[in-house]
């Protein structure tokens, strides 16, 4: 079975701070997605990535970057963490297909707050 | 307003009753996929239809796609209590290389 694992379940950060989440899948997947979700909100595509070293923006990139150095690995940057990035963090990843079509496998979150 | 659209928000049945979700679309679409997410889970895969299939089955679970109404329904059979969770449709765009994720229906089955 695919795995995709997110290095934590719970984080608790201060605004101004710096921030990495940690995303790794053993399936190699061509295509990793970063997403929030917010209640009555559903998720909300951050970035994503179709390749190592390629990313795409998603719908709601500001205050984000991602980095993808290795197939496996896709890491999500708060630049300078803010109150309203307070939220659940979807990692996913997907084989290629046509478009993003194929189904995603998803981690367990990460439930971050900022303080 | 979002691509994908589930209706109801909330569902409340009884364990061995039926479960039926419905989502709603605006754009044409190349699939349409259902997700369910335990709470405090990530999402999982359940099924996905192609836009030239109508209907499609797996275990207790049925999936319909209407794509003249721009619609889909997933029924949930002899629900479970096991079965309580968010679920959600997510559909790409013929255009685009997105999935676009609705908001979800919390279904909760009572023992």
């Amino acid at each position: 079975d695919v795995k995709v694992t997110q290095s934590s379940r719970y984080l608790v950060k201060r605004t101004g701070e710096k921030v990495f989440l940690e995303c790794v899948q053993d399936m190699d997947h061509e295509n990793m997605f970063w997403y929030r979700q917010d209640p009555g909100l559903g998720l909300r595509l951050i970035y994503f990535s179709y390749d190592v070293k390629m990313k795409e923006k998603g719908d709601i990139p500001e205050g984000y970057s991602v980095s993808r150095e290795k197939k496996e690995r896709f890491s999500l940057i708060l630049e300078s963490a803010s109150t309203n990035q307070t939220s659940m963090y979807l990692c996913a990843s997907s084989p290629s297909g046509t478009g993003f079509n194929q189904p995603q496998h998803f981690g367990d979150g990460t439930r971050l707050s900022i303080l | 307003s979002q691509q994908g659209e589930e209706d109801p928000q909330a569902l409340s049945i009884q364990e061995g009753e039926n479960a039926t979700m419905n989502c709603s679309y605006k754009t044409s679409i190349n699939n349409l996929q259902w997700y369910r997410q335990n709470s405090g889970r990530g999402l999982v895969h359940l099924i996905l239809i192609r836009s030239n299939e109508r209907e499609k089955h797996s275990g207790r679970l049925r999936v319909t796609l209407d794509t003249s109404k721009k619609s889909s329904s997933l029924l949930i059979t002899a629900s479970r209590a096991a079965d309580t969770a968010s679920y959600f449709c997510a559909t790409d765009n013929t255009g685009g290389f997105k999935t676009i994720f609705g908001a979800g229906t919390r279904l909760f089955v009572k023992a």
